[in-house]
């Protein structure tokens, strides 16, 4: 089983729609979680970080489920600058080096 | 300007040369890191370092080598490329290794291997 798995996609929506990616993880004993946002031919860059509680940041809110082992990421009032690919990171417990990315939802929003 | 940039860009080389892409960063951050990215792997460490000196393999070392003689400079040697070492190489660095830092990312290398 993959350390994280990420629904590929893409997801294709229209300006304006509500989008939701979900990531699963194989350690429960995960600490840190995190989504990344990945611009085409890009570097990655932090898109935020996933609290226990629940965090947003503007139109973007993230969600921890620990007891089924999965995080989230919800877009609001999706922009056509929003079209990237979201990468699902986990830190496993004890392991600050090796942070075990997902491979990705490509996201595209249309006119 | 503060940041990491890596270089070359771009780099075509052939099977068996040794070949070198270099990473520098500004803000002094103690770790830094070489991933891969490929289609259908997502990113992959190779390898880190904590501090000058100091360095780590990471999920996906072989063929590879690194140093760290400064804390700015983690340049990654590619002793004799392969065709399966095409990708494209990320550098990136962060403030601690706790894993609750964020890394910060370079442009990446686009590397080709004939």
């Amino acid at each position: 089983r993959k350390e994280v798995e990420q629904d590929p996609g893409p997801f294709n929506v229209p300006e304006g729609a509500t989008v939701a990616f979900n990531c699963t993880y194989s350690n429960s004993a995960s600490q840190s979680f995190f989504w990344y946002r990945q611009d085409c031919r890009k570097e990655p860059k932090l898109l935020m970080s996933v609290y226990s509680s629940g965090n947003e940041d503007g139109r973007f809110t993230a969600q921890l489920n620990r007891a089924s082992q999965y995080i989230s990421l919800l877009i609001r009032d999706s922009k056509l600058s929003d079209s990237a690919t979201y990468l699902c990171v986990v830190n496993p417990l004890n392991s600050g080096y090796a942070l075990n990315f997902g491979k990705g939802t490509s996201l595209l929003v249309t006119p | 300007d503060a940041g990491i940039t890596q270089s070359p860009r771009y780099k075509i080389t052939e099977t068996g040369r040794q070949v070198t892409l270099m990473c520098h960063q500004t803000w002094s951050h103690s770790y830094m890191f070489w991933y891969r990215q490929d289609l259908g792997h997502g990113l992959r460490l190779i390898y880190y370092s904590a501090a000058a000196d100091i360095t780590d393999k990471g999920e996906v070392p072989d063929g590879y080598v690194v140093s760290r003689s400064k804390t700015e400079n983690f340049p990654l040697t590619l002793e004799s490329a392969t065709r399966s070492q095409t990708s494209v190489y990320f550098c990136a660095s962060s403030e601690s290794g706790t894993g609750n830092s964020p890394l910060h990312f370079g442009n990446g290398t686009r590397l080709t291997v004939t």
